[in-house]
Formats: structure tokens, sequence, C-alpha cells
């Protein structure tokens, strides 16, 4: 079984569309995280929930906007695509000891193409 | 947004050298990561480093925590083609879930 599982793993769309990609973890873990990675191959977190609740939220665009329906599943919605957002988008989690978690686990990635 | 620096950018070597990179930081981490990175596929946690001057190995990996906890290194020896990937340090500062990535080195092994 997968653990940390993203889907679609390819997304190819137009500018202006407005697409989601989702993502479950089967590790039990309580905290979950969006990456982008550009075409240089910086990975840059966007996002970060810990039982649903959000607690990392870099400069992102709102037209970015991040949905946990349970601590399993953290899906994301964009709005308006432009050229730019075209990347591989990652999903991790992870698992909180104390105040901090620090092993991430990746899914396979999402590449996004907005044409 | 920060990043931390990592060198080199690129290597191209022979199968069996052995290999090292760094990772540098104008910033004080309390966490050391290293990842690997196949294509087509996410980061792959390889070490995880927790104290200053800490030395721990995985297989033909070793990695260290630097002293002044600004910095790290990894190293492969006695590589094999599929060590071909980008490895990715990553640190983490106190009181905080945020991972900042390095910019990565891309390795190639040839035979």
């Amino acid at each position: 079984d997968t653990a940390v599982s993203q889907t679609p793993k390819y997304l190819v769309t137009q500018m202006g569309n407005d697409k989601s990609i989702k993502c479950e973890q089967n590790l039990g873990h309580d905290t979950m995280y969006w990456y982008k990675q550009d075409s240089k191959k910086f990975l840059k977190i966007m996002f970060s929930y810990n039982n649903k609740e959000l607690i990392i939220n870099e400069t992102v665009p709102n037209r970015f906007s991040p949905k946990s329906p349970d601590k399993a599943h953290l899906n994301l919605h964009i709005n308006s695509l432009e050229l730019g957002d075209s990347a591989v988008y990652f999903c991790a989690s992870s698992q909180r000891q104390g105040s901090l978690s620090h092993i991430q686990y990746f899914g396979a990635g999402t590449r996004l193409s907005v044409l | 947004g920060q990043q931390l620096n990592q060198s080199p950018q690129s290597m191209f070597i022979q199968e069996g050298e052995d290999v090292s990179m760094n990772c540098t930081s104008s910033s004080i981490f309390n966490t050391w990561l290293w990842y690997k990175q196949d294509p087509g596929e996410g980061p792959v946690l390889l070490i995880a480093l927790y104290k200053a001057g800490e030395l721990t190995s995985n297989g033909r990996l070793t990695a260290q925590f630097g002293i002044t906890r600004k910095d790290s290194f990894l190293n492969i020896s006695a590589s094999i083609p599929s060590d071909v990937g980008i490895y990715f340090c990553a640190g983490q500062q106190f009181n905080t879930d945020k991972l900042i990535f390095g910019t990565g080195t891309r390795l190639q092994v040839f035979p």
C-alpha cells in the first residue's frame, strides 16, 4: 500500500480553469503538507495542516485553497490557473512528537501543466 | 523565501567513486535531514540528524550535523548506478514544523 498517495499524477489544463489535487496518507500521521517544486527543482512549502487545522500558510496566491476534511486527507484546489502555476506539487505527511514534526514522507507528486 | 545552499550543484562521477556534498545556511537549525529524489518520484528520506556534531550512517551513506548547526554534509561511498538522482538537504528550526530545503545536488553515475 502506498503511504502517501496523490491523484492525479499528471494534470494538463487550460489557463483560467479551476482544478483540484487530492492527497491521502495511510500512515496515521496528524500533519500534512503541500509543496511546490519548480522547473529548477526548488522545493518550497505552501501549506501545512495539523489535525485539520492550518498551521503553515506561506505567501501563496489566494487562488490556492487547501482543504482538510480529516487528518488523513489534504486536498489542494486551484482557481483561475495561470501559466506560472505549472510545476510539480508534492503532498507530504508527518507525525508530531511533542511540539514538532520533522520526518516528512512524500507522495510521488502531481505534475501540473497549464497551457 | 529562505533556502539552504547546496554544493556542488551537480556531479558526474564514475561508478565506484566516493561522493561528498554539503549544505550551508546563515541560520541555525535544530534538525538536518537528507532526502533523495528519483526522476518522477517524491523525495525519500535517507538520514536524519538531531544533534550538533552527530555523525550518522545508513549503509554506504554517512551524514554529519555541523558543530555550528549551520551546515551538514553527506558522503556516499563506492557509488553505484542506482545512486543517480537529486539529493536534497533540509533543515528544521526550533519551534516550527516548517522544513527549509536546499537547492539540490544532481548526481550522475557512469558505469
